[in-house]
């Protein structure tokens, strides 16, 4: 079935330090890709998305490249900043379901310090 | 702008009570769906629905149960709560119309204690 692994976390970090996030997937057919945030206290909500291979989906400072050659969607940013902490969530979603369902890896949380 | 509304926001229940979150959109969306989030577990997909009067299960649906007799509405009904039924739920709604076909959008979420 299909699934998604994400690194462990926390990541901590000081400001203005680059950040990467590993996400690799499993899937049968072609699922479209996400990363979502998760700030305290709140919902998900989107922070970029690829829906091909070699898309990449960028947001605020973040990037992501659809790799599926080595079935990865890792997410950056050069320069992180105190108020990007908070939890991140990959997910897929196989588009051939007709259901739109997304399977989420476990959350990454990162924490930047000042 | 509400998007996705859930409430309550909090709520203790004792062991073998019964209660409904609520969650309504208001973008006119297909897609709803109910998902828990435990503690370094992420997010389970506990139902879904396609449509109004359609439902299925997730990956978790043991002890819920949901209806949908409006696009709007999705309420998940906990029946003979348990401990292991402790955490937090969303409700996201989604679309499959461009430009924003297959985003979720999710409520803010109920926290949710058995004791």
């Amino acid at each position: 079935g299909n699934s998604v692994t994400q690194m462990e976390g926390p990541v901590t970090l000081s400001e203005e330090a680059f950040l990467t996030i590993n996400c690799t997937y499993t899937a049968t057919g072609y699922p479209s890709l996400f990363w979502y945030v998760q700030y305290p206290g709140e919902g998900l909500q989107l922070l970029l998305k690829a829906t091909k291979a070699d898309d990449k989906g960028s947001n605020k400072g973040f990037e992501a490249t659809y790799r599926k050659e080595t079935t990865s969607f890792h997410l950056e940013k050069g320069s992180v900043q105190v108020s990007d902490s908070a939890v991140y969530f990959c997910a897929l979603s196989d588009r051939d379901s007709g259901t739109y369902k997304y399977i989420f890896g476990t959350g990454t949380r990162l924490k930047v310090l000042a | 702008n509400a998007g996705v509304t859930q409430t309550p926001k909090f709520r203790i229940l004792k062991i073998g009570q019964s209660m409904t979150l609520q969650c309504t959109q208001d973008m006119n969306h297909n897609y709803m769906y109910w998902y828990r989030q435990d503690p370094g577990m992420g997010l389970k997909l506990i139902y879904y629905s396609v449509g109004a009067g359609i439902t299925d299960k997730g990956e978790v649906p043991n002890g819920y149960n949901v209806s949908r007799s409006t696009t709007e509405d999705f309420p998940l009904r906990l029946e003979l709560a348990a401990p292991s039924q402790t955490s937090v739920y969303f409700c996201a709604s989604s679309t499959r119309d461009p430009p924003r076909k297959n985003i979720q959008y999710f409520g803010a979420g109920t926290r949710l204690s058995v004791l």
